[in-house]
């Protein structure tokens, strides 16, 4: 059974700063790996999506990057704003097609 | 990408009464997922819905307290029966695009007392 884990659970980083997401999971079958965004009690909005087949994606201040053999992936955040404050979840298909969650790290930019 | 309009936004329900969350999709999708997200947790997939055939539950979640239509390819309606305080909850549905790219409506947050 597929499993995700992030780290941290939460992060609280003055403005500016660059900072690293971290994402593991247990099964290395998958197909793809894709990072959302989360404010509080809302849904979630796609940031990147990387195929099993890529190393990295980038859009922006953020570049994901993919080591399927070791099952781990960063998100990597540069310059970051206050607006970045929300919840960062990562979640990979895996070979039943299915999305299985990590349980988020928290971000909070302060000004 | 594909957009998803979910609605409602939010509730507050009595137990014992029932919801139905609707999600509109601007295209058509072969597969529609709902997703239920407890108080600090991660999202947990609750069904597959496909357009013409019966929805696919994952274990643990039963069509009399969750039904599902999916009358077309672009509508699919989530039912909470018979609720409990324990449903409270952030449901949301989503899709995926050709490339497996997820993605999700704004949620439907809900409090039952």
């Amino acid at each position: 059974k597929q499993e995700v884990t992030q780290i941290p659970a939460a992060l609280s980083v003055p403005e500016g700063e660059n900072l690293v997401l971290n994402c593991s999971f247990t099964d290395s079958a998958i197909y793809n790996l894709q990072w959302f965004r989360q404010d509080p009690g809302k849904g979630l909005t796609s940031l990147l999506l990387i195929q099993s087949s890529q190393r990295e994606q980038t859009s922006g201040r953020l570049n994901a990057s993919l080591d399927k053999s070791s099952g781990r992936s960063t998100l990597y955040i540069a310059a970051s704003q206050p607006g970045d404050s929300a919840t960062y979840l990562c979640a990979v298909t895996g070979s039943n097609y299915k999305l299985t969650f990590g349980k988020g790290t928290l971000l909070t930019v302060n000004p | 990408s594909a957009v998803i309009s979910q609605k409602p936004s939010r509730d507050i329900c009595q137990r014992g009464t029932s919801l139905t969350i609707q999600c509109q999709v601007d295209s058509q999708v072969t597969m529609m997922f709902w997703y239920r997200q407890q108080p600090g947790q991660s999202l947990t997939l609750i069904a597959t819905a496909n357009q013409g055939s019966e929805a696919t539950y994952e274990s643990g979640f039963v069509i009399d307290k969750f039904p599902i239509s999916r009358p077309n390819l672009t509508f699919s309606t989530l039912t909470v029966s018979n609720m409990s305080p324990e449903d409270s909850s952030i449901y949301l549905c989503s899709d995926r695009s050709g490339s497996g790219e997820a993605f999700f409506g704004q949620g439907t947050r809900l409090t039952v007392v």
